[in-house]
């Protein structure tokens, strides 16, 4: 089993629909979360970065995180068609000698117009 | 700040050969990662420099693998012998020493034919 685990999709939605993406995790000591977003062919781009359980809301993006439940979100409000991408979640142990990134292995999201 | 380069973007190579990629960080950063991702799959942690002291490397760096980061710049990634299940897109990112976020590269793909 994975430490982390994602939903491949295809996930596909209509231009300004809310998509909802999510992983959950096996590994109670992951304490810092992030969500990059990942253009075919080219490198994950960092949207958020959380390490407290609750919401964090930067534009159209909300990362929503809950370590009691190892469950972590990302929403995207008034989704466009710039958005189709791959979406990965990340996580990492609170070691400070330990910094390995641990990745979902990806939804792919379509934006339809 | 242009952001994390890697060179070559691409490069093919005979099975057996020794292939050598390029990252340099963004500047001032002084936190240095090298991933490896294959496709639908998320990246994977290979290792990790603070300046140029190598201070973490996943089991998936065997042997012929090596990296160097000889004046705490710009890093080498080194495969020597390649193999068929070396092709893949070798990712570089990098964080400041203030600020947890990796920031990635555009990778190198690599096929071993």
């Amino acid at each position: 089993q994975k430490e982390v685990e994602q939903d491949p999709g295809p996930l596909s939605v209509p231009e300004g629909a809310i998509v909802s993406l999510n992983c959950t995790y096996s590994n109670s000591a992951f304490q810092y979360f992030m969500w990059y977003r990942q253009y075919s062919r080219k490198g994950p781009e960092l949207l958020m970065y959380t390490y407290s359980s609750g919401n964090k809301e930067d534009g159209r993006f909300t990362a929503q995180v809950d370590k009691s439940s190892k469950y972590i979100s990302l929403f995207i409000r008034d989704s466009q068609p710039s958005d189709s991408a791959t979406y990965l979640c990340a996580m990492r142990v609170a070691d400070t000698g330990r910094r390995a990134l641990t990745f979902g292995s990806g939804t792919r999201l379509q934006v339809q117009p | 700040d242009t952001g994390v380069s890697q060179n070559p973007r691409h490069k093919i190579t005979k099975r057996g050969q020794n292939v050598t990629f390029r990252c340099d960080p963004i500047s001032e950063h002084n936190r240095l990662y090298w991933y490896r991702q294959t496709l639908g799959q998320g990246p994977e942690f290979l290792t990790y420099f603070q300046n140029e002291a190598q201070l973490e490397k996943s089991r998936l760096l065997s042997d012929r693998f090596s990296a160097e980061r000889p004046k705490g710049s710009f890093s080498t990634l080194e495969i020597q012998r390649t193999e068929q299940g070396d092709s893949a897109m070798y990712l570089c990112a990098s964080s400041s020493p203030i600020r947890d976020e990796q920031y990635f590269g555009p990778g190198t793909r690599l096929t071993v034919t």
